[in-house]
């Protein structure tokens, strides 16, 4: 069975310091890894996905995340946080294809950004 | 511009009382799914549909019904079986070639 652990629940930071937030999956195959963001009351955006070639994935609003198999990591980086990053942040699994294409997501990294 | 409509964003429900949401979505995209989202607990499926006039029960199908008899549409019945159904709801689909799924901005039900 696949799995996500998202193991901040809530995590602070300062505008302008680094942010790191945590996923570790469990999936039998090759993983197809994703990262979503989620504002109040709104649906989730993309932010970045993986699932072959360079482990380190560049996506939208100056996110980035690093595939680690040996660690089954996908954790998500941001060199400098912005007010406007304040949200849900939510890491997901699933396969390529097959399986009724499901994901599974984490229970998500409620982040706040202190100003 | 392509992408997914849910209606209503808000809706109440009285106790014993069925009522449906609505996801369509202009994106051509087979796949659909509907998730249920309470907080701590992440997004959980309840069912899903990969062409039209089929569906499978996901994680928590209980007290939940869908039909897609469209491949633009994919309702979401909440029956008066589903005990607990004060939650977020959000619809999603996703191309054949996997880049992930786009959602729906959800609708929000409120036992009253």
């Amino acid at each position: 069975a696949q799995s996500v652990t998202q193991p901040d629940i809530h995590i602070t930071v300062s505008e302008g310091a680094s942010l790191e937030l945590r996923c570790n999956y469990s999936y039998g195959a090759t993983p197809y890894l994703f990262w979503y963001v989620q504002s109040p009351g709104q649906g989730l955006q993309l932010l970045l996905k993986y699932f072959s070639g360079d482990t380190l994935v560049q996506g939208i609003k100056g996110f980035e995340a690093e595939f680690k198999r040996s660690q089954s990591s996908f954790n998500l980086r941001k060199p400098s946080v912005h007010w406007s990053d304040a949200a849900e942040y939510f890491c997901a699994v699933g396969p390529l294809t097959g399986g009724g294409n499901k994901l599974t997501f984490g229970t998500g990294t409620q982040l706040k950004v202190e100003l | 511009d392509g992408g997914i409509t849910q209606s209503p964003k808000y809706l109440f429900r009285k106790e014993g009382q069925n009522v449906t949401l609505s996801c369509e979505q202009n994106l051509n995209h087979d796949a659909m799914y509907w998730y249920r989202q309470d907080p701590g607990q992440g997004l959980r499926l309840i069912y899903y549909s990969q062409i039209v006039n089929d569906f499978q029960k996901g994680d928590i199908a209980e007290g939940y019904s869908v039909s897609r008899e469209k491949k633009e549409s994919f309702p979401l019945t909440v029956t008066s079986a589903q005990k607990n159904p004060t939650a977020f709801y959000l619809c999603a689909s996703r191309d054949e070639r996997g880049a992930g799924y786009t959602f729906g901005s959800g609708t929000r039900l409120t036992v009253v």
